[in-house]
């Protein structure tokens, strides 16, 4: 099965600073990759997705992740943290076969003002 | 909005009651979902449905069931209800088949005392 690594349960950052949070997932072969963010009491939201054109993702509220294959990983950057962006943020992966979609276990994004 | 009801949003119950949780899309997605949520373990996947009638089960599906008589419709159903089911269970409609995201509702917070 996949699995999905995020490094770090909690991430702080001062407002105005770059926001870096880490996944990384194991397969042999690239699979689709998903950043979604969860604010309090509410279901994920998806920020961005990859598959498989290019490999700097664009998504929404300023970030974007990097598809890297040689590291297995599709970390996730914002140049600069805002106070709303103060949330848990999860990685995913859904193999290229198969409708099953991982879950790391998530990121919890303070911004200290 | 990607038109998922869940249903209820919250429910206290005693152990070794039957609880029913219900999915509502308004979307007509073939693929729906069941995860729960809890610290330090991400979402994992209980069951999920690629069709009326059609289920598999997740990575933590012992003491869950599932049915969907109908598309729009997909019940996770706790037989017996225990402490240890005690957690946020959110449901999932897969957008397209081919790269498509999640998109989740606002999830059923259970607590089972």
């Amino acid at each position: 099965a996949q699995s999905v690594t995020q490094l770090g349960s909690h991430v702080s950052v001062s407002e105005g600073a770059l926001v870096l949070l880490r996944c990384n997932y194991s397969s042999s072969v690239p699979p689709y990759l998903f950043w979604y963010v969860q604010y309090p009491n509410q279901g994920l939201q998806l920020l961005l997705k990859y598959t498989s054109a290019a490999t700097l993702v664009k998504g929404i509220n300023g970030f974007e992740a990097e598809f890297k294959k040689s590291e297995t990983s599709f970390h996730l950057t914002k140049p600069s943290a805002h106070m709303s962006d103060a949330a848990e943020y999860f990685c995913a992966v859904r193999p290229n076969t198969g409708n099953q979609f991982y879950f790391g276990t998530g990121t919890s994004l303070t911004v200290i003002p | 909005d990607a038109g998922i009801t869940q249903s209820p949003r919250h429910k206290v119950t005693e152990t070794g009651t039957p609880v029913t949780l219900r999915c509502h899309q308004t979307e007509n997605h073939r693929y729906m979902y069941w995860y729960r949520q809890d610290p330090g373990h991400g979402l994992r996947l209980i069951h999920y449905s690629y069709g009326v009638k059609d289920t598999d089960k997740g990575e933590v599906s012992d003491g869950y069931s599932v049915s969907r008589s109908k598309t729009e419709d997909f019940l996770l159903t706790l037989e017996s209800a225990t402490s240890s089911q005690t957690s946020v269970y959110f449901c999932a409609i897969q957008g397209d088949r081919y790269t498509g995201e999640l998109f989740f509702g606002e999830g059923s917070r259970l607590t089972v005392l």
